[in-house]
């Protein structure tokens, strides 16, 4: 079966440190990945996404995420977070074949950034 | 980017009711879907749509069904509203080619009594 994995509920850390949220999926085969982040009462917003290409994707405020297909992983990092990157954040997949590009997602983690 | 409207931002409706979640998309894409959100689980896909009058379930259609009427509206039904479906809705659209993504709607926290 296709699933997503976010093998962390919360992820606590200080301001300045570097973070890593990790994801991974199953699935055999061909895969578009995504991470969103939602903000307390706020609706989920892109962060970014894989598609092809370069295995390394970027995101405007300082995030990036690497594709690792023999791990099938999608991890997030940021090498120094700041108190506003306190959110949500969720790993979705969209699996290849005839799921009509519908969205699988992770079950979210928890990011809070302490001064 | 598809822009997605969701017409409540708020509900509170009693057990039993008929309840009915709009969501309006402005671009001409084929593809809607309808989650929805609990602490903990993530999001759930509860329907979507690949065309006008086509639909599927997804993981936790029981308790729901939806329309599809026109392209650019996709409309979540609660047949009788439970407790049980107090949650945060989300509809989603999907763009293509160049602009391959989703969208989400703000969400609609529905509460039932």
């Amino acid at each position: 079966a296709q699933s997503v994995t976010q093998l962390d509920s919360q992820v606590p850390v200080f301001e300045e440190a570097p973070v890593e949220l990790r994801c991974n999926y199953s699935s055999s085969v061909s895969v578009y990945l995504f991470w969103y982040v939602q903000y307390p009462n706020q609706g989920l917003q892109l962060l970014l996404k894989y598609l092809s290409g370069s295995t390394l994707v970027e995101s405007i405020n300082g995030f990036e995420a690497e594709f690792n297909k023999s791990q099938t992983s999608f991890h997030l990092r940021k090498p120094s977070v700041h108190i506003s990157d306190t959110a949500e954040y969720f790993c979705a997949v969209s699996f290849g074949g005839t799921s009509y590009g519908k969205l699988t997602f992770g079950q979210g983690t928890i990011l809070t950034v302490h001064p | 980017d598809v822009k997605v409207t969701q017409s409540s931002r708020y509900l509170v409706k009693r057990t039993g009711e008929k309840v009915f979640l709009e969501c309006v998309q402005d671009m001409d894409h084929e593809n809607m879907f309808w989650y929805r959100q609990d602490p903990g689980l993530g999001l759930r896909l509860i329907y979507f749509s690949y065309d006008v009058k086509m639909k599927e379930k997804g993981d936790i259609p029981e308790g729901y069904s939806v329309s599809r009427e026109k392209k650019e509206r996709f409309s979540l039904i609660l047949e009788s509203a439970s407790t049980n479906q107090t949650s945060m809705y989300l509809c989603a659209g999907k763009g293509g080619g160049l602009n391959y993504g989703y969208t989400f709607g703000s969400g609609t926290r529905l509460t039932v009594v």
